[in-house]
């Protein structure tokens, strides 16, 4: 089966500018996640979607930072102004509904904010 | 303090067995994961075990889970250059089955 999709795979920006990542999850996974991961740390979860509703959005900065995820299937994250501290992989990860269900993660894009 | 916590670097010669520790705080993780991140890519799942469990053989991978302590290991035997990525521990949350992720170990294998 194919794996959780991401683009674009590397991004580089200016402070205050905007960026949007995009996310194909696995097909037929109700649950979307969005992870922040900085160098060096493990990955922070941003927002969790199940279908097209968010299920926890409490560690999303949400002055500067959006995600949807129209038709319960792709989801895109943008972030408007970027800071420079905004400069991490994220990560898109799906899995299905419950406990014990493995989370599969894509790629993720690199962003660097200059 | 953190909800898991690893050691960061491990350095181990190619052929020996890899010990990875992790402590965690969440005494009601149902299961407890481990992740495999390579240089430039996502998260892959290595192995888990259930709370229930107090080990699991996987092939070269064995985990030893100590609920009382808190404690989970992951052993790698006949570890191979493929094996240098960073690996994570992650227990899911009991409350919302969401996963804690510590900061990884560093994983380098020499020749």
């Amino acid at each position: 089966e194919a794996g959780v999709a991401q683009s674009p795979r590397y991004k580089i920006i200016e402070k205050r500018q905007s960026v949007a990542f995009w996310c194909n999850p696995i097909s037929g996974h109700a649950t979307l996640y969005w992870y922040q991961q900085i160098l060096g740390q493990g990955p922070k979860l941003l927002i969790q979607f199940q279908n097209n509703g968010v299920v926890d959005d409490s560690q999303l900065p949400k002055d500067r930072f959006s995600a949807e995820r129209l038709k319960g299937v792709d989801s895109t994250l943008k972030i408007q102004p970027a800071k420079l501290e905004d400069s991490a992989v994220y990560l898109c990860a799906s899995s299905t509904l419950g406990t014990g269900n493995e989370q599969f993660f894509g790629p993720g894009t690199r962003l660097t904010v200059l | 303090g953190e909800d898991v916590e690893q050691s960061l670097f491990l350095s181990v010669r190619e052929g020996d067995s890899s010990v990875i520790n992790c402590t965690y705080t969440d005494s009601s993780s149902t299961y407890l994961y481990w992740y495999k991140q390579e240089p430039g890519a996502g998260l892959q799942l290595l192995t888990y075990i259930f709370s229930n469990m107090d080990m699991k053989q996987d092939q070269r991978l064995t985990v030893l889970l100590n609920k009382k302590d808190k404690h989970l290991s992951l052993r790698i035997a006949d570890t191979q250059t493929g094996d240098s990525a960073i690996y994570f521990c992650a227990p899911e949350r009991s409350n919302d089955y969401k996963l804690s992720f510590g900061a990884g170990t560093t994983v380098t294998v020499r020749a």
